[in-house]
């Protein structure tokens, strides 16, 4: 069964500071991750989408890289800012068979210090 | 705009009640997904439904059921038989394809007094 482990679970930097999130998962047979933010209370905000046949994707400050072989995928935001404060939750979308739809990480927490 | 509502945001429900959650979406998906987060966990799913009047049962799918009576709702029954209901409910589509990115509706918390 597939297992996504995202380290660290929380962190705090200063504000202006670049920042690597890490994923790793279990099960190499996936079609896609999927990087996502979720604020308090809220749902959840698609940041990034990598196919599997991809290395890697970016979106403004963001990039998110996979290496699907060794089963991690690493989330890099630059210049951080008080705004990015939120938990960013790795999900991959296998394909090994068994039931569609996303498994999750529990997420880290990131607060930004202004 | 297009996007996924659920409604209410907040439901209370006393133990032995069913009560049931709405999801709508506007993107012209036809595959639509429930999750249920829970402090300190990961999402996980619940059902999911790739086409109207189809559904199947995710990992935690005991206590719940659902139905797809139209390309665009989904909704989600909690049963007395959920022994542990309350939770945070999201309600997420994607196109069908192995790639297609999935979007979220803002969620319902429903707490059991």
């Amino acid at each position: 069964k597939q297992e996504v482990t995202q380290i660290p679970a929380a962190l705090s930097v200063p504000e202006g500071e670049n920042l690597v999130l890490n994923c790793s998962f279990t099960d190499s047979a996936i079609y896609n991750l999927q990087w996502f933010r979720q604020d308090p209370g809220k749902g959840l905000t698609s940041l990034l989408l990598i196919q599997s046949s991809q290395r890697e994707q970016t979106s403004g400050r963001l990039n998110a890289s996979l290496d699907k072989s060794s089963g991690r995928s690493t989330l890099y935001i630059a210049a951080s800012q008080p705004g990015d404060s939120a938990t960013y939750l790795c999900a991959v979308r296998g394909s090994g068979g068994g039931a569609d739809g996303l498994t999750f990480g529990k997420g880290t927490h990131l607060i930004i210090q202004p | 705009d297009g996007g996924i509502t659920q409604s209410p945001k907040y439901l209370f429900r006393k133990e032995g009640q069913n009560v049931t959650l709405s999801c709508e979406q506007n993107l012209n998906h036809d595959a639509m997904y429930w999750y249920r987060q829970d402090p300190g966990q990961g999402l996980r799913l619940i059902y999911y439904s790739q086409i109207v009047n189809d559904f199947q049962k995710g990992d935690i799918a005991e206590g719940y059921s659902v139905s797809r009576e139209k390309k665009e709702s989904f909704p989600l029954t909690v049963t007395s038989a959920q022994k542990n209901p309350t939770a945070f409910y999201l309600c997420a589509s994607s196109i069908p394809l192995a790639g297609g990115e999935q979007f979220f509706g803002p969620g319902t918390r429903l707490t059991v007094l």
